[in-house]
């Protein structure tokens, strides 16, 4: 994998579902994986970062894994909610001389919750 | 703490002229990045400013550049501007400095650029 790669492109999940989604990244010089939240018409917002192999990370209904050997990374919401409704971005940060590159980031999945 | 801020939000240019975008990280920040978002591209890192020197850059023209003020504040400026430069341009700041602040950025809203 040579780009940072997130699957589905969108989901449509009934509010009180759950649901989950991929996020695919080269695992050679990996520093860090960072998932973000982007509602329409405002600023990305940071939900996660994880640096090592194995991380699990929670904030409420919502939860990342993450596999650094493999070069993957789950993003699940549980009892999905109106308000979960957004793009998710998964980036990826690549060790360089300098400590860390920009950010590298997939398309995002479009999520909608219908009610 | 106040956020990051962008100036202006919405800029109508022509071809063939420039555009100066700014940002205002967060105040003690000292790390600002700047991304393009097109459709279809998703958002595409431009270069990173630390401390008034560029630290990284993406793959972009060099009619892209940028440079970081004294005060952290950023400019990016685009010269003979194309169609296809037409975009949300955001920038993003972080502290910067040791190992556990390079992770987390924040986002500003955006400036919208519409090339005609």
């Amino acid at each position: 994998i040579l780009n940072v790669e997130q699957s589905p492109q969108s989901l449509h999940v009934q509010e009180g579902d759950s649901t989950n989604f991929t996020c695919s990244f080269p695992s050679s010089n990996f520093y860090a994986l960072h998932w973000y939240r982007w509602e329409t018409a405002k600023s990305p917002e940071a939900l996660f970062v994880m640096t090592l192999n194995g991380d699990e990370k929670k904030k409420g209904r919502i939860s990342a894994t993450l596999n650094t050997k493999e070069g993957y990374s789950y993003l699940y919401i549980k009892g999905s909610q109106p308000e979960d409704s957004a793009t998710y971005l998964c980036a990826t940060t690549i060790r360089s001389g300098g400590g860390a590159d920009g950010l590298t980031f997939g398309k995002g999945t479009h999520l909608i919750i219908q009610p | 703490k106040a956020g990051v801020t962008q100036t202006p939000r919405y800029l109508i240019k022509t071809r063939g002229q420039q555009v100066t975008l700014s940002c205002s990280p967060i105040s003690g920040h000292r790390s600002v990045s700047w991304y393009q978002q097109t459709p279809g591209q998703g958002l595409q890192f431009l270069f990173e400013y630390f401390s008034e020197t560029q630290r990284n850059k993406g793959n972009f023209p060099g009619r892209f550049s940028g440079r970081q003020f004294s005060n952290s504040r950023s400019e990016m400026n685009v010269s003979t501007l194309e169609l296809g430069d037409s975009a949300l341009y955001l920038c993003a700041s972080r502290d910067g400095t040791g190992a556990g602040s390079l992770y987390e950025q924040y986002f500003g809203p955006g400036t919208r650029l519409t090339v005609t």
